[in-house]
């Protein structure tokens, strides 16, 4: 089955810097790439998500990218604040429909530090 | 908008008792997930449905776990007896037949 590795498990970034986090992923039949943001106590909420025909995908400050070659894609938050603070997942599965498992990541906390 | 609903919020139970989870998609969602999440790991998938048909169920313990969507919308996940493994966080979530997954409020499940 798929198995999805993130990194790192936890990164502290002063406001206004760059946040980056990655995730490997090992079936290559996963196409489809979300982005889930999870605040304490609450529920994990889409943030972005990729699928294997393009290559990046851009939402205001939050980006994602993704290398099917090498089987990895990223995070890319620039310009953080306070309230990006959170638990960050990534997840992989084959995509088109929606069948198919959706796998997870161990998950990144984000602490955006005034 | 619409979301998932999922109720209790927060369970507390003895071990060997028997729980229950309340799971009320999205509207017009067909597909319907539960996940179990525990603290400082990704959500992992205990049983998906496609209406009222279970299609994977490969990670749900069948010993203790049952769930079921009985009409095909709101479904129920059942623990007896609970073991203090259980403790952790039960998502649902539901997708309209795409990729996407929208993520209910879970129940936190505390087994003392």
């Amino acid at each position: 089955g798929e198995n999805v590795e993130q990194h790192p498990s936890t990164l502290s970034v002063q406001e206004g810097d760059s946040a980056v986090i990655k995730c490997t992923y090992s079936d290559s039949a996963s196409n489809y790439f979300p982005w889930y943001k999870q605040e304490l106590g609450k529920r994990p909420q889409l943030i972005i998500d990729i699928r294997s025909n393009v290559g990046e995908k851009k939402d205001q400050r939050i980006a994602v990218t993704l290398n099917k070659t090498a089987k990895h894609f990223s995070l890319h938050i620039t310009e953080t604040q306070p309230e990006d603070s959170a638990v960050y997942f990534c997840a992989a599965k084959p995509g088109g429909t929606s069948y198919g498992k959706l796998t997870f990541g161990q998950g990144t906390i984000l602490t955006v530090h005034p | 908008e619409a979301e998932v609903a999922q109720s209790p919020r927060y369970k507390i139970t003895e071990k060997s008792q028997a729980v229950a989870f309340w799971c009320d998609p999205i509207s017009g969602h067909a597909t319907l997930y539960w996940y179990r999440q525990i603290l400082g790991q990704g959500p992992e998938l205990l049983v998906q449905f496609q209406d009222e048909s279970v299609v994977d169920d490969s990670q749900l313990p069948k010993d203790r776990f049952s769930a079921e969507r009985l009409k095909g919308v709101d479904s129920t996940l059942k623990i007896q007896p609970a073991e203090l493994g259980d403790s952790a966080m039960y998502l649902c979530a539901s997708s309209s037949g795409t990729d996407t997954q929208y993520f209910g409020p879970g129940t936190r499940l505390t087994v003392l």
